[in-house]
């Protein structure tokens, strides 16, 4: 079993419209989630981070965790093309170090 | 977040060659992360870098092929050995900032021929 699994996309969701994104972790230990976009040919962008149970909302963007179910999501509000973009969940593992999914591509169609 | 310069940006080598990748942050940090994307893939993490200790290598990725320096805190270099077309990849430098996060660099583009 992967340590992070995403279906890999691409979601494709209609300008305007939510954009949900799912991701599912193995470590119960955890305790530090984050959501990278990586647009083609450029170095991951952190957007969301998310420690504790519940929603966390940053503008367009919320994220929500459930560490009983091991599972965290992403949503995206009013999509953009410019949200156009591949979506990396990651967890922080033992030892600090950051352990990541194999990425969500999403295309926002005009 | 800290200012993180990579270089080169791309590069184009000849199979058996080295390649040497430079990260530089503004700011002086503890640990500095190396990671492999390789294409179509998400982030691997080679490596852990500390100023003043050997790197701390993950399972598969070895010092002979990926030796790192980490000469003080705020620079650190991957050097990729004796290359093949299956070491065509982005490499990417990251640091920790407050609370856990880790910001990247640009990355590197490596295509080895």
């Amino acid at each position: 079993q992967k340590e992070v699994e995403q279906n890999s996309g691409p979601l494709s969701v209609p300008e305007g419209a939510i954009a949900s994104l799912n991701c599912t972790y193995s470590d119960r230990g955890s305790q530090s989630f984050f959501w990278y976009r990586q647009y083609s040919g450029k170095s991951p962008e952190l957007i969301m981070f998310i420690y504790s149970n519940g929603d966390k909302e940053d503008g367009r963007f919320t994220a929500q965790l459930n560490k009983a179910s091991q599972y965290v999501s992403l949503l995206i509000r009013d999509s953009q093309p410019s949200d156009s973009a591949t979506y990396l969940c990651a967890f922080l593992a033992a030892g600090n170090k950051l352990t990541f999914g194999g990425g969500t591509r999403v295309l926002v169609k005009p | 977040s800290a200012v993180i310069s990579q270089k080169p940006s791309r590069d184009i080598c000849q199979r058996g060659t080295s390649l040497t990748i430079q990260c530089q942050v503004d700011s002086q940090v503890t640990m500095m992360f190396w990671y492999r994307q390789q294409p179509g893939q998400s982030l691997t993490l080679i490596a852990t870098a500390n100023q003043g200790s050997e790197a701390t290598y993950e399972s598969g990725f070895v010092i002979d092929k990926f030796p790192i320096s980490r000469p003080n805190l705020t620079f650190s270099t991957l050097t990729v050995s004796n290359m093949s077309p299956e070491d065509s990849s982005i490499y990417l430098c990251s640091v920790p900032g407050r609370g856990e996060k880790l910001f990247f660099g640009s990355g590197t583009q490596l295509s080895v021929l």
